[in-house]
């Protein structure tokens, strides 16, 4: 099946750092990826999709200038949290849309990154 | 407003007990419906989507457009059902989900 692998699984930065997520399709190319955050007993909550070879969109309330995402190919989308502070600290998850001839578009999710800011 | 709501937190059951994980949505147009399964320390992975009316690994669920519901239903629940689900709702055609707040179903043998 289609795996989506993400890196770091687990990154603890001081306060103030900049600390950069990535996200790849590793058999598949995907020109839509989508970040999400998830806070403890939380749901997953939509930050921004991210389209490859343009800008990535934002949900409401997402600062753009904070989390950068970067999509320069089909296979890598990144999520770099600048100046990282504690409230940024979250388990953050990526996904990719991979799109199939016979099995149409189908959804498939990192295993997420772990931020802790000290 | 677009939302997704799971009221139960844990569900808690007995192997061979019925199971039936509930997920009510709000939405305004065609919903396109999908129950993620998140086994322990796994990644979320699709268990079914409303639209293919299949079921996986016993599970079914069935789109009440009136009751705007779609409950997750398996006759006898196995220990290794035990694990994180959570019912989303895709927002527009570009594949984004809004997701429910999960539901944690606990099997005990």
């Amino acid at each position: 099946g289609a795996v989506v692998s993400q890196h770091p699984s687990r990154v603890i930065c001081k306060s103030g750092t900049s600390v950069k997520i990535e996200c790849r399709s590793l058999d598949f190319q995907a020109t839509t990826m989508f970040w999400y955050r998830q806070f403890p007993k939380q749901s997953l909550m939509l930050m921004a999709t991210s389209n490859e070879g343009s800008k990535a969109t934002y949900e409401q309330g997402v600062e753009k200038d904070k989390f950068l995402i970067n999509h320069a190919s089909l296979t890598l989308s990144t999520l770099t949290v600048t100046s990282a502070h504690p409230e940024d600290s979250s388990f953050y998850i990526c996904s990719a849309v991979r799109q199939g001839r016979e099995s149409g578009e189908k959804l498939f999710f990192g295993s997420g990154t772990q931020l802790s800011v000290l | 407003a677009q939302r997704v709501t799971q009221p139960e937190k844990l569900l808690s059951v007995f192997k061979g007990a019925p199971v039936e994980l509930k997920c009510n949505y709000s939405y305004s147009g065609s919903p396109e419906l999908f129950w993620y399964v998140q086994y322990s320390r796994q990644r979320l992975q699709l268990l079914l989507r409303h639209i293919s009316r299949e079921s996986i690994k016993g599970f079914t669920a069935d789109l009440n457009k009136g009751e705007t519901s779609f409950h997750l239903k398996k006759p006898f629940a196995q220990e290794e059902d035990s694990a994180m689900y959570y019912c989303a709702l895709r927002k527009d055609s570009s594949y984004k989900l809004i997701f429910g707040s999960g539901t944690r179903l606990l099997v005990r043998p």
